[in-house]
Formats: structure tokens, sequence, C-alpha cells
């Protein structure tokens, strides 16, 4: 069965870079699927921030394209999230996922992990 | 971008009665890419219908999804217990792919 578990420093400055992995078990990053993140700012709606797949092409979202930069670590099974130049309102719980289809739902989701933009 | 809108905002039902959830989009959703997840505190959201009504293999079929163009709706038949939770649905039919602000289900 296909886990997806998130890791990173719960605690960001401002105008730092924010960075966070994905740890996939059970499957090989390779086989398949776009690997995907997808954040929620507290009390307010899901957000999606990018996909990758295994091959290195990248999808998204204009609104954060500017300051995102997702990865993969194919030797490692993971792949990475790295936001430029954060403010507050980066502050959300950040959710690894994984799709079939660049354009897809997900089906497969990690628990996510919160993380606070502050000085 | 597609815009979702999810209503009602927190319905309070109990076990056993009939939940149903909308959403309802800015613009049509291409071929209906419409799904549903359900999200309990500390848990990795769960797929529970896709294609607007599409259910993936070990869904309860206590969950029902109908709809087309911009208004799409959850039915969960009966609650049980484990369903109190949130609910949002995403489009997949167009780049960026959005998400309803979701719908949190109580319990009365």
């Amino acid at each position: 069965q296909l886990q997806l578990q998130e890791s990173g420093p719960g605690l960001v400055k401002p105008s730092e870079t924010l960075s966070l992995t994905c740890s996939i078990s059970g499957y090989s990053i390779s086989s398949g699927y776009y690997w995907g993140w997808i954040r929620q700012p507290p009390g307010k709606g899901l957000e999606w921030i990018g996909s990758i797949y295994h091959s290195g092409s990248t999808y998204y979202n204009p609104s954060l394209k500017s300051r995102v930069t997702i990865s993969v670590d194919t030797s490692k099974n993971q792949f990475s999230l790295k936001l430029s130049s954060v403010t507050a309102a980066d502050t959300a719980v950040y959710h690894c996922a994984a799709s079939y289809y660049p354009k897809d739902k997900f089906d497969y989701w990690g628990q996510g992990t919160l993380v606070t933009v502050s000085s | 971008e597609i815009v979702l809108t999810q209503s009602p905002g927190t319905p309070s039902l109990s076990p056993g009665e009939r939940a149903t959830l909308s959403c309802r989009a800015s613009q049509s959703v291409s071929s209906n890419y419409l799904a549903w997840y359900q999200h309990k505190p500390g848990q990795a959201p769960r797929l529970l219908i896709y294609a607007a009504s599409s259910r993936p293999t070990g869904i309860p079929d206590r969950f029902s999804g109908s709809g087309s163009g911009t208004d799409f709706t959850l039915t969960i038949s009966r609650l049980e217990p484990e369903d109190f939770a949130v609910y949002f649905c995403q489009q997949y039919g167009s780049s960026p792919l959005t998400f309803g602000g979701g719908t949190k289900v109580e319990i009365k």
C-alpha cells in the first residue's frame, strides 16, 4: 500500500525558504504517478501548489510558480518542495499527495505537516 | 481558475440520517472531473468519489456522488459514527486544480 509522509522544519522565518520532503513507502517513485504538494492555511481551503513526474516534468500553480521548486530524488524514493521568500500567509498544513495524471484527483495523501512562518 | 463553493457550512446531523453536501463551481467543470474527499483531524484525506459519481474500490456504497456542469452533490445515505468529518471537493478538469472550502459534518 502506497504511503506518504511529510517531513521538515515546523518553523520558518519570514523571507527565508520553506523546505519539505515527502517520503514514499510501498511504491517506487519511478513506477508512475505524479507527485504533488497541497497546502491548507488555518481556517481556509486547500490550495494545489504543484506536481512532478519522476522524469522531472513539473506543473505549478501560477499563483505560486515564481517561488516554488519541486524536485525528485529517485535514489531516496522522495520528492521535495521549496518555497522561497515566505511570509505569514504561507503558514499552512502542507500535504504531499499522488495523482495518476498531472491534472487528476489525488489517490493518496500524506497526513500533512504544519509549517508556521514567524520570526 | 475555477472557484468551488461548498454548502451547507456545518450541518449537525444524527447517526442514521442522510447528509447532502453541495459543491458549486464558478464555471463548468470539464468532463465532470469532480472529486470528493473525507478528512479527519490528523489523518490523510481519503478519496471518496471521482468523476462526479464513481467510487474507488473499498469506499462504502452509502457514499454517492451526482451532478454535472457546475452543480455537484455528495450524499451519505445513512450516517455512521465514523462519517463525522470534513468533506471537500476538488475539480481536475482544468488547471490550476482547485478545491472547495470544505463542509464539516457534525454530530447533533
